[in-house]
């Protein structure tokens, strides 16, 4: 596997369930990234790790929890999620948080459908 | 107002034509812009980046800011059907985080 890899790539779930987005990235990198993409919107940011320290929660919603066990490795949590949760999650790595300059690599996504 | 905006288009051309892509930004202190590509069911790929004011160009592709008129760029040469994707405007603003402001994506579509 090469760059950044994310499973699963298509997820239904109901209102009640909790499941789980997995990222992993194959780039050696210290930062990594969670955004959400919906229809007609920009892409969002929602997190940000730097050597698995949380160091930007953009307002997000508690039903979504991210968790970051190594620098290869991030998470995302969902639980109770809305209908209006629906959309593209994407992941991405760079070499650093921070600097202008870091060119962030994304995964393909995983598509939510929240019912 | 959005910090980043863009026309979502769709924007259709005729192959060979020349394609302008456009952002405006709203915070005068923002110095530095990307462009990435996206491809349909796949994720954003960085296509070039700028910093200030002026030109850069790579190949068939030349970004371009103008700092007065807040107004930021991407000129395409010589379209290609293989150019079809969602172009996304963005810039880390004043974050040292990490944090991209995006643009909503003008979706391209290249007609041989």
């Amino acid at each position: 596997e090469t760059g950044v890899t994310q499973t699963p790539r298509h997820l239904v779930m109901g209102m009640t369930n909790k499941k789980s987005l997995k990222c992993e990235q194959h780039l050696g990198h210290n930062a990594m990234y969670w955004y959400k993409q919906s229809a007609k919107k920009p892409l969002e940011l929602m997190f940000v790790y730097s050597l698995e320290e949380r160091v930007e929660n953009n307002s997000v919603p508690s039903r979504f929890s991210p968790e970051c066990p190594n620098s290869s490795h991030l998470f995302l949590h969902l639980h109770t999620l809305q209908p209006e949760d629906s959309a593209l999650y994407l992941c991405a790595s760079s070499q650093v948080a921070g600097p202008y300059q870091e060119t962030q690599y994304f995964g393909p996504g995983t598509r939510l459908l929240v019912l | 107002q959005k910090e980043v905006e863009q026309d979502p288009g769709p924007l259709s051309v005729p192959e060979g034509a020349i394609v302008s892509l456009n952002c405006t930004y709203s915070n005068s202190a923002f110095q530095y812009f990307m462009w990435y590509r996206q491809y349909s069911r796949k994720g954003p790929e960085l296509l070039m980046y700028t910093y200030s004011s002026g030109n850069k160009e790579d190949g068939r592709f030349t970004a371009q800011v103008d700092k007065s008129s807040k107004y930021i760029s991407l000129f395409i040469r010589d379209s290609q059907p293989s150019d079809s994707a969602t172009y996304l405007c963005a810039s880390p603003g004043s974050s040292n985080t990490g944090k991209l402001i995006f643009g909503q994506g003008t979706t391209l579509q290249v007609k041989p």
